[in-house]
């Protein structure tokens, strides 16, 4: 069954990095993911596309301080340099031939 | 600039129907498969259909298939959500997606969201 787990929160202080992880489930290793981030009171946003081989492919307007990668069945979102726009919740999404899944959010918080 | 714009949302009692649009701008829309996505009150993001660009196919997740049809007007640059049989956990946002592929028949990756339409099933 293809499954995304993520950390449900996290944090990290104004002006340092930070790495999210979504993991997907055994046997899926290979599938691609996205990072979409969801401010408060707002829709989603596409952050990137990030595949297997750790190539990522970004949404219009994303600064560069946001970094996809993977390692095995991981994939990481890095965001550097944080900011208090940051603040959110980011979900991360992977697709088989009929079929979306989401992961269950990772709230990130600014101090 | 892409655009996507969702109408139709309201409250309805259980059991009840309600139909969603999705007005689409800025890319060529019968080129991409296309989504409804929701989310229930203080929960993570739930997908609820998909289409392909020719509106041939589609997919429902299991928690409302045989309740809602997803379908398309590609002569209107328009997506909607047919909605019968509503139930109380069914309150959500609902988004329309739009798939960042073209062509695909089976939807993929999200590029675009709209802001959402609140649907509240209560009596």
């Amino acid at each position: 069954q293809l499954v995304l787990t993520q950390s449900p929160s996290a944090s990290a202080s104004l002006g340092a990095s930070v790495k999210l992880t979504c993991t997907l489930s055994s046997g899926h290793s290979s599938y691609a993911i996205a990072w979409h981030q969801q401010q408060p009171e707002k829709g989603p946003r596409y952050l990137m596309k990030v595949n297997s081989d750790g190539n990522h492919t970004k949404g219009d307007g994303i600064p560069d301080r946001f970094s996809g990668s993977n390692s095995g069945a991981e994939r990481y979102l890095t965001i550097s340099s944080l900011q208090s726009e940051d603040e959110a919740d980011y979900y991360c999404q992977t697709w088989g031939t009929g079929i979306q899944v989401f992961g269950g959010g990772t709230r990130l918080t600014v101090l | 600039e892409v655009q996507l714009l969702e109408s139709g949302g309201g409250l309805v009692q259980p059991g009840g129907s309600l139909r969603l649009s999705c007005a689409a701008s800025g890319f060529t829309f019968s080129n991409h498969a296309m989504s409804w996505v929701r989310q229930a009150p203080g929960k993570g993001l739930e997908w609820v259909s998909s289409i392909s660009s020719s509106g041939g196919t589609t997919y429902y997740a299991d928690s409302v298939k045989g309740r809602f049809t997803i379908s398309r007007d590609n002569s209107k640059n328009t997506l909607f959500l047919q909605m019968n049989s509503l139930r109380a956990e069914d309150t959500a946002i609902y988004f329309c997606a739009k798939d960042l592929a073209e062509g695909a028949v089976s939807s993929t990756c999200f590029d675009y969201w709209g802001q959402g339409t609140l649907v509240t099933v209560s009596s």
